[in-house]
């Protein structure tokens, strides 16, 4: 059973608009949260964080909410850049556990 | 070198075949991991090592097998794979458990 889900494979968005990604998870017990950012040939690179203690993480155009009662975080970018286009993982884990879940990533495009 | 890398980065084998993927971080971290990532899925975690010793086996069949010699080097023993086990083998590496992993770009793997 998939623990943490993303639900949009793809999105696309034009240049200088906000790219609005989101993430459900179904394990009340996740209180650590963490998108990924992933180029072709590469593995994916740590974004940002978010522990269940905040509602809000912001670090220069990335901002990650999380609204614990609808299980549910989303990453914002705005203004979003081509260089933006990438497949973006959320991971959700028990701050003391050794496991990491991924959802299945969503492929966002970025147009000029 | 910095951060974790991987080697080979592209792999063909046969079924019949033995072959081993190369794990190696340089950032002094303490904790190691295998994932699998196969089309449309979320990424699987295989292994983790944290300090040399295997502390998560996710029911991973024995024709994969794990050897952590150092905190520094990881490696993925392949023998007798099937094709539906061709996909993107990746690595990574975080200072402690429940930490921030960061990832190697990953060997993709082809099994014919």
């Amino acid at each position: 059973d998939q623990q943490v889900k993303q639900n949009s494979p793809s999105l696309s968005v034009q240049e200088g608009r906000i790219s609005i990604l989101n993430c459900d998870y179904t394990n009340s017990m996740f209180d650590y949260f963490l998108w990924y950012k992933k180029y072709p040939a590469e593995g994916p690179t740590f974004l940002i964080s978010i522990s269940s203690i905040k509602d809000k993480n912001e670090d220069g155009r990335f901002t990650v909410f999380l609204n614990k009662s609808a299980k549910h975080l989303s990453l914002h970018i705005v203004p979003s850049q081509p260089g933006d286009s990438a497949v973006y993982f959320c991971a959700a884990s028990v701050i003391t556990g050794n496991q990491f879940y991924f959802g299945t990533g969503t492929s966002l495009t970025v147009i000029p | 070198e910095t951060g974790v890398t991987q080697t080979p980065r592209h792999l063909v084998m046969g079924m019949t075949n033995k072959k081993s993927l190369k794990c190696e971080q340089h950032l002094g971290h303490n904790a190691m991991y295998w994932y699998k990532q196969s089309a449309k899925k979320p990424l699987e975690l295989m292994f983790v090592y944290n300090f040399k010793e295997q502390t998560e086996n996710n029911s991973v069949p024995s024709r994969f097998s794990p050897e952590c010699p150092n905190s520094s080097h990881l490696f993925l023993h392949l023998h007798t794979l099937q094709p539906e086990d061709s996909a993107l083998y990746l690595c990574a590496s975080s200072p402690g458990l429940e930490e921030t992993q960061y990832f190697g770009p990953g060997t993709r793997l082809l099994v014919l």
